[in-house]
């Protein structure tokens, strides 16, 4: 059963500590990508990735936020240093690299910053 | 670039009553359109999409969705609403020459017994 894969379930951490988050994407999947979800917000994309190679980070704070892909099976989106208003859910998704398909998402990692 | 706005961040029904759950999209090419869904705790999930031809789709579950371009909207109805339809729906709008979706707000459904 394929499946989007992101680890840490939940992270809880302080301020100004470093935060890093996985994603495993579906085998065969090149496109990546991540979200960002919070009650006032809704759902923000972040960045994404087509055959590993960034296409778009202009929802990201750049000055503290960085997402790479070091292979094609990694995603990691890292937060340096984190902030109490970072706290949210950080979704990732991949797909077939197609506007008409679907992107396929995991099941987050909830990140509370104390 | 492309956006799609979802009227009405909750919806409340009856069991057994219809679901209609609105979305209207801005897209500068012919759109793809999705509907997920998300319950609580868990990622989001496809419900339906569209793409081309057949301007009315079914998906999952017992939802369908209407394109209509003189409208630019995507509806969600579902005719008999269950209990298990309880979760929080996202409209998606992507185009054909790049992979950018975007997501509505989301609208929170609630059914009542």
């Amino acid at each position: 059963d394929a499946r989007v894969t992101q680890t840490p379930r939940d992270k809880v951490t302080e301020m100004g500590q470093e935060v890093t988050m996985r994603c495993q994407p579906i085998l065969g999947h090149n496109t990546v990508f991540w979200y960002r979800q919070t009650m006032m917000q809704g759902l923000e994309l972040l960045a994404y990735f087509r055959n590993r190679a960034p296409l778009d980070d202009s929802g990201m704070p750049k000055d503290r936020f960085s997402a790479e892909m070091p292979d094609a099976t990694l995603a990691t989106l890292k937060i340096q240093p984190s902030e109490p208003r970072d706290s949210a859910v950080y979704f990732c998704a991949s797909g077939l690299g197609q506007g008409a398909g679907e992107l396929f998402f995991g099941e987050g990692s909830r990140l509370t910053v104390l | 670039a492309q956006s799609v706005t979802q009227l009405g961040s909750h919806v409340s029904v009856s069991e057994g009553a219809l679901v209609l759950l609105r979305c209207n999209y801005s897209s500068s090419v012919p759109p793809y359109l999705f509907w997920y869904v998300q319950y609580p705790n868990q990622g989001l999930q496809l419900l339906l999409k569209y793409t081309t031809g057949a301007t009315l789709v079914k998906g999952i579950n017992g939802f369908e969705a209407e394109f209509k371009k003189s409208e630019t909207s995507f509806h969600l109805t579902k005719p008999s609403a269950h209990m298990s339809d309880a979760a929080e729906y996202f409209c998606a709008v992507s185009e054909y020459n790049n992979n950018d979706m975007r997501f509505g707000a989301g609208t929170r459904l609630t059914v009542k017994p």
